[in-house]
C-alpha cells in the first residue's frame, strides 16, 4: 500500500449505531487530519494531529471522536449520528503542520 | 478572515485547449497549493509552491506562486478528457496556520 488509504470507502449506518472509521499513512508523515466534505461545500477540518497529540479540534460535536495511536494511524468514532453528517469524510497527512497535505480516498457516509 | 477565491464555478472548454485558472486572496499566502479532485474521490496534489514567483510545472500542468503572494495560477496545455474535475487551491498564511481551501472549480472537456 501506498499514500494515505482509508477503510471502508462506503459507510451506511442508522442513527443509533457505533462505527469507526479508519485511515493509514505510508508517507512517513508526522501530522494527520480529519475533513469533512459537504455537498456544494467548502471542505470543514475537523481534527489536526500533530506527532499524535491532538492539536486542533475545530468545534466538532462530540459525537464524533478521534483517536490517533500511532503516527501511522488514525481513526475517527462515530456514535448516535444524525442525517446531516451523511457526508465524505476524508483524511490526509502531512510531513508537519504547515506541508502540502496528501489525501486519502474517502469515506462516504450515509446516515439514515 | 482568510479566504481564497475562485471563480467561475464552472468552465467548460474543448478537448485540446489550453485553460487557465486563479485563485486569489486579499491576505498574503507563504504557501500555495493546487489539487484536483474527482466525484467520490479524495483530492489529489498536483502542484506545491513554496516561494513568491516560483513557476512550476507537471506534465501539463503549469502552476505559479505570485509575486505579490496573494494569488496563484495553474495553466493546463492541451486538455484531454481526463482532466475532467474539480480543481482547489489551498495555501497557508504562515506557521501554525491551518490549510485554508478555494471553493474550487468544475472543469468539463468536451471531447
Amino acid at each position: 500500500e501506498t499514500g494515505v488509504t482509508q477503510t471502508p470507502r462506503h459507510l451506511v449506518m442508522g442513527m443509533t449505531n457505533k462505527k469507526s472509521l479508519k485511515c493509514e499513512q505510508h508517507l512517513g508523515h508526522n501530522a494527520m487530519y480529519w475533513y469533512k466534505q459537504s455537498a456544494k461545500k467548502p471542505l470543514e477540518l475537523m481534527f489536526v494531529y500533530s506527532l499524535e497529540e491532538r492539536v486542533e479540534n475545530n468545534s466538532v460535536p462530540s459525537r464524533f471522536s478521534p483517536e490517533c495511536p500511532n503516527s501511522s494511524h488514525l481513526f475517527l468514532h462515530l456514535h448516535t449520528l444524525q442525517p446531516e453528517d451523511s457526508a465524505l469524510y476524508l483524511c490526509a497527512s502531512s510531513q508537519d503542520s504547515t506541508a502540502a497535505q496528501y489525501f486519502g480516498p474517502g469515506t462516504r457516509l450515509t446516515v439514515l | 478572515g482568510q479566504q481564497l477565491n475562485q471563480s467561475p464555478q464552472s468552465m467548460f472548454i474543448q478537448e485540446g485547449e489550453d485553460v487557465s485558472m486563479n485563485c486569489t486572496s486579499s491576505s498574503i499566502f507563504n504557501t500555495w497549493l493546487w489539487y484536483k479532485q474527482d466525484p467520490g474521490e479524495g483530492p489529489v496534489l498536483l502542484i506545491a509552491l513554496y516561494k513568491a514567483g516560483e513557476l512550476t510545472s507537471n506534465g501539463r500542468l503549469t502552476a505559479q506562486f505570485g509575486i505579490t503572494r496573494k494569488d496563484s495560477f495553474l495553466n493546463i496545455s492541451a486538455s484531454i478528457p481526463s482532466d475532467v474535475g474539480i480543481y482547489f487551491c489551498a495555501g497557508y498564511t504562515g506557521a501554525n496556520s491551518k490549510l485554508t481551501f478555494g471553493k474550487g472549480i468544475t472543469l468539463s472537456v468536451r471531447p
